[in-house]
């Protein structure tokens, strides 16, 4: 079946380590997105991408890196730069500008997310 | 500045009894809306979506929103609510684009039995 598959689903950090969670997606979407959501905040976008080997940053890039070398997979970093990275993550992909024929796309598919705790 | 509002952070229905979640947003224009459900420790569900047209939307698990521009509102109801409902909404807006998608804090639904 078509999804979006995230991995690890836990994972645990040291202080000052980075850690990369990966994001892969087999539904030919052109767009990919990274959210982080904590308990009240709702999601924040933390970056897309549009198009492989282009990416922009979201509303709360500090400290998280990323990559678009596939279209399948986007890869998110939390580097040791994030003050607080404990969190649930999410990521999600969307058909992208160049499939709005039919007013059936253009909704966010999500996998079943990350957690990431820093011990 | 623009934003997406839930102004209820947790609401409690009895089973059976009519529900209504709060959403109102504000950007220029009426943007392109959807209501996400979210179970514990899993991702979002779409559970219906307005682009334009008819102002009342349909959506699964028996959902419908309707889009009142007048009051910038998007409000999710279901007429008989059951215990497999209880769950997280999220409210969410993107622009014409689709670049981004703004997503409001959440409801939390409880349901009594």
């Amino acid at each position: 079946d078509g999804g979006i598959t995230q991995s690890p689903k836990y994972l645990f950090r040291k202080e000052g380590q980075n850690v990369t969670l990966s994001c892969e997606q087999n539904l030919n979407h052109d767009a990919m997105y990274w959210y982080r959501q904590d308990p009240g905040q709702g999601l924040r976008l933390i970056y897309y991408s549009q198009i492989v080997n282009d990416f922009q940053k979201g509303d709360i890039a500090e400290g998280y890196s990323v990559s678009r070398e596939k279209k399948e997979s986007f890869p998110l970093t939390v580097t040791s730069a994030q003050k607080n990275p404990t969190a649930f993550y999410l990521c999600a992909s969307s058909p992208g500008q160049g499939r709005l024929a039919g007013m059936n796309t253009g909704e966010l598919f999500f996998g079943e997310g990350s957690r990431l705790t820093v011990l | 500045a623009q934003s997406v509002t839930q102004p209820d952070i947790h609401i409690t229905v009895s089973e059976g009894a009519s529900l209504e979640l709060r959403c109102n947003y504000s950007y220029g224009a009426t943007p392109y809306l959807f209501w996400y459900v979210q179970s514990p420790g899993q991702g979002l569900q779409l559970l219906l979506k307005y682009f334009s047209g008819d102002t009342l939307v349909q959506g699964i698990k028996g959902f419908e929103a309707e889009v009142k521009r007048s009051q910038s509102s998007f409000n999710l109801r279901k007429p008989s609510v059951h215990w497999s409902d209880a769950a997280e909404y999220f409210c969410a807006v993107a622009l014409y684009n689709f670049n981004k998608f703004y997503f409001g804090s959440g409801t939390k639904l409880n349901v009594k039995p």
